[in-house]
């Protein structure tokens, strides 16, 4: 699997939009960028995934570049909530026997300030 | 409720003895894998079962062992026990380990080793 940079922490103010980054320079076209996070040793909760468009659901933005070699997690309006470590990470298509694992780095620190 | 169930969620026991942690997947959910996260390591991946068969191995000590059963609730046991094994144990299960699925991991068990 790809590995992944993401900076240590990051603060934002309730209300605003948190963008997240992520380097994944190494990636494979076969890869996918997946985005979880952790609220204070919770089970890690699953956010977005996405291969090469740009996806969005009820939690999140997910915007890949172009060259697939970063991405960025959105979260629009962010709440008190929403303070937790991101973790992005990438992850082998299907076949092999290594695709079934999810490779946590070390996150994101999320700190969203009233 | 994320769906997945482990139990027990707290677990105290001394050096040396034998334990095992308990994880029901959602329903439905065929893939369980086991993860461990210590404060200096954070989350490692274990192990993955699909529908009662290994399916990848990570970083997982010889004095650990997993099984899935028929009916796809899966079970770590972890003995001889070492100081160093203290650490939150998080399951997560899929449909499928195919890459349109995300993971639903459980609350986890924190087993302390005194």
């Amino acid at each position: 699997d790809a590995k992944t940079t993401q900076p240590p922490s990051m603060d934002c103010a309730e209300g605003r939009a948190a963008n997240l980054p992520c380097n994944h320079s190494t990636i494979s076209g076969n890869e996918y960028v997946y985005w979880y996070r952790q609220i204070h040793s919770q089970g890690p909760q699953y956010i977005i995934h996405g291969l090469k468009n740009n996806e969005t659901n009820e939690m999140a933005s997910l915007i890949i570049t172009e060259d697939r070699k970063s991405s960025t997690l959105i979260l629009p309006h962010a709440t008190l909530r929403d303070t937790a470590v991101y973790y992005c990470i990438v992850r082998v298509a299907a076949g092999g026997t290594s695709y079934g694992k999810l490779t946590f780095g070390q996150g994101t620190i999320l700190t969203v300030h009233p | 409720d994320s769906g997945v169930t482990q139990t027990p969620k707290h677990l105290i026991t001394a050096t040396g003895q034998r334990v095992t942690l308990r994880c029901s997947p959602r329903s439905g959910d065929l893939s369980v894998y086991w993860y461990q996260q210590s404060l200096d390591q954070g989350l490692q991946f274990l192990i993955h079962y699909y529908n009662g068969e290994e399916r990848a191995k990570g970083n997982i000590l010889e004095r650990f062992s997993a099984q899935q059963f028929p009916d796809l609730h899966s079970e770590l046991n972890l003995s001889s026990l070492e100081l160093g094994d203290s650490a939150l144990y998080f399951c997560a299960s899929s449909v499928s380990t195919g890459t349109n699925y995300g993971y639903t991991f459980g609350s986890g068990t924190r087993l302390t080793v005194v």
